[in-house]
């Protein structure tokens, strides 16, 4: 099956830092990639939609200038938390959609990354 | 009214039993059809998808779609302990660049 990958898988900073992560497609090519979050006990909560080659799409409510999408290539989207704080620490998921014919849109999880802003 | 929405549960069934677990959708239009497993404190993977009417089975798994009535539904036969998790439903359409909505997902426990 689809891999993706993300790292680091857990990550400890102090606030007002900055922390980059990582999402890969290890074995197709994502044109699309999404950034999730999800606050414990909650449902995953859709920040993005990171396209290669151009730039991300937000929802409503997540600031561009505080979470960074960077989609430079098919198998590589990075999240940088800008300035983090306390109430950015959470679990951030992304997901890459295989776009072939075969698999119709599926979306592929990574492990997630946790973020813990002290 | 959501997009997809899904009982939230919890939903308990002793092992050995069949889980169901339901979910509807708002958009006529919808396409792709998406069963996600999430266990808690790790990401949702994939376990079923499924595009036209009627049964997809797979192992324990029978995914159910009836886009007449904008259904889809997940059996889980034979339950065991390792089901438990929380199941989240995700649908796509093409109207939204095939975006996929998920629904806040069902709370499953199978207890021994």
């Amino acid at each position: 099956g689809a891999v993706v990958s993300q790292h680091p898988s857990r990550v400890i900073c102090k606030s007002g830092t900055s922390v980059k992560i990582e999402c890969r497609s290890l074995d197709f090519q994502a044109t699309t990639m999404f950034w999730y979050r999800q606050f414990p006990k909650q449902s995953l909560m859709l920040m993005a939609t990171s396209n290669e080659g151009s730039k991300a799409t937000y929802e409503q409510g997540v600031e561009k200038d505080k979470f960074l999408i960077n989609h430079a290539s098919l198998t590589l989207s990075t999240l940088t938390v800008t300035s983090a704080h306390p109430e950015d620490s959470s679990f951030y998921i992304c997901s890459a959609r295989d776009s072939s014919g075969s698999r119709r849109e599926t979306q592929y999880f990574g492990p997630g990354t946790r973020l813990l802003v002290l | 009214q959501k997009e997809v929405e899904q009982n939230s549960g919890p939903l308990s069934v002793p092992e050995g039993a069949i889980a169901s677990l339901n979910c509807t959708y708002s958009d006529r239009v919808s396409q792709s059809f998406f069963w996600y497993r999430q266990y808690s404190g790790k990401s949702p993977e994939l376990i079923m998808s499924i595009y036209s009417n009627g049964d997809k089975e797979d192992g324990r798994f029978t995914a159910q779609l009836n886009k007449a009535s904008q259904y889809v539904s997940l059996l889980i036969r034979d339950s065991q302990p390792s089901d438990s998790a929380t199941y989240l439903c995700a649908v796509t359409t093409t109207y939204n660049n095939n975006d996929m909505r998920f629904g806040a997902g069902t709370r499953l426990t199978v207890k021994p």
